[in-house]
């Protein structure tokens, strides 16, 4: 049972390139997320997609633009990459109403721009 | 606006003493608190939330209306619990917002043996 896969792990780009970061889970929840993780700020929220088919911004969207694929997979892609969106990005998923609710993470991916 | 904030960014304690992270939230209403946890090399975890009030590796949470506080605490650390720790709040079932996590800044909890 694998939860929630990020990749990549790692990545370096350069000022003004583009990618993408994808997300899947196998645990058929509704809700998917973007986060940032920065030293002394916490997580943020990036983009969330609170069903398949819906996406709305968190506290920090500008320069990220996400898609909800299909119930399984939440992508984050940076259009022209800043070294401010240097950082730690995590996706998450949730499903609401369960008596177990929770959020699982993924593994994180650790990203530099230069 | 809701908000999470944890006073400590670093905490350290010694092996068998008592531990407690602080957590202070602002919110117009009754709020969903949780705590996450980050061990070296892992990915986050829900470690408890308010609603289940249970005991988990030790640690228990109170959620505190008047002072609007949701501190962490265990009465006697082990190595093993040296982590990073995030409080988190969610909007109660049933609001729009309901599901969205806003999380504090973070207290890295340090024991030392």
């Amino acid at each position: 049972n694998a939860g929630v896969t990020q990749t990549p792990k790692f990545q370096v780009l350069k000022t003004g390139q583009s990618m993408t970061l994808q997300c899947a889970q196998d645990m058929n929840h509704n809700s998917m997320y973007w986060y940032r993780q920065d030293p002394g700020m916490g997580l943020r929220l990036i983009y969330y997609s609170a069903s398949e088919g819906t996406t709305d911004k968190g506290e920090v969207p500008n320069g990220y633009n996400v898609s909800r694929l299909n119930k399984r997979e939440f992508s984050l892609r940076l259009e022209s990459a800043a070294p401010s969106q240097t950082s730690v990005y995590f996706c998450a998923s949730s499903e609401r109403g369960r008596e177990d609710y929770g959020y699982t993470f993924g593994s994180g991916t650790r990203l530099t721009v230069v | 606006a809701q908000r999470v904030t944890q006073p400590e960014k670093l905490l350290s304690v010694f092996k068998g003493a008592p531990v407690e992270l602080k957590c202070n939230y602002s919110y117009s209403g009754s709020p969903e608190l949780f705590w996450y946890v980050q061990y070296s090399r892992q990915r986050l975890q829900l470690l408890l939330r308010h609603i289940s009030r249970e005991s988990i590796k030790g640690f228990t949470a109170d959620l505190n209306k008047g002072e609007t506080s949701f501190h962490l605490k265990k009465p006697f650390a082990q190595e093993e619990d040296s982590a990073m720790y995030y409080c988190a709040l969610s909007a109660p079932a049933g609001g729009t917002s309901y599901g969205k996590l806003t999380f504090g800044q973070g207290t890295i909890l340090t024991v030392h043996p």
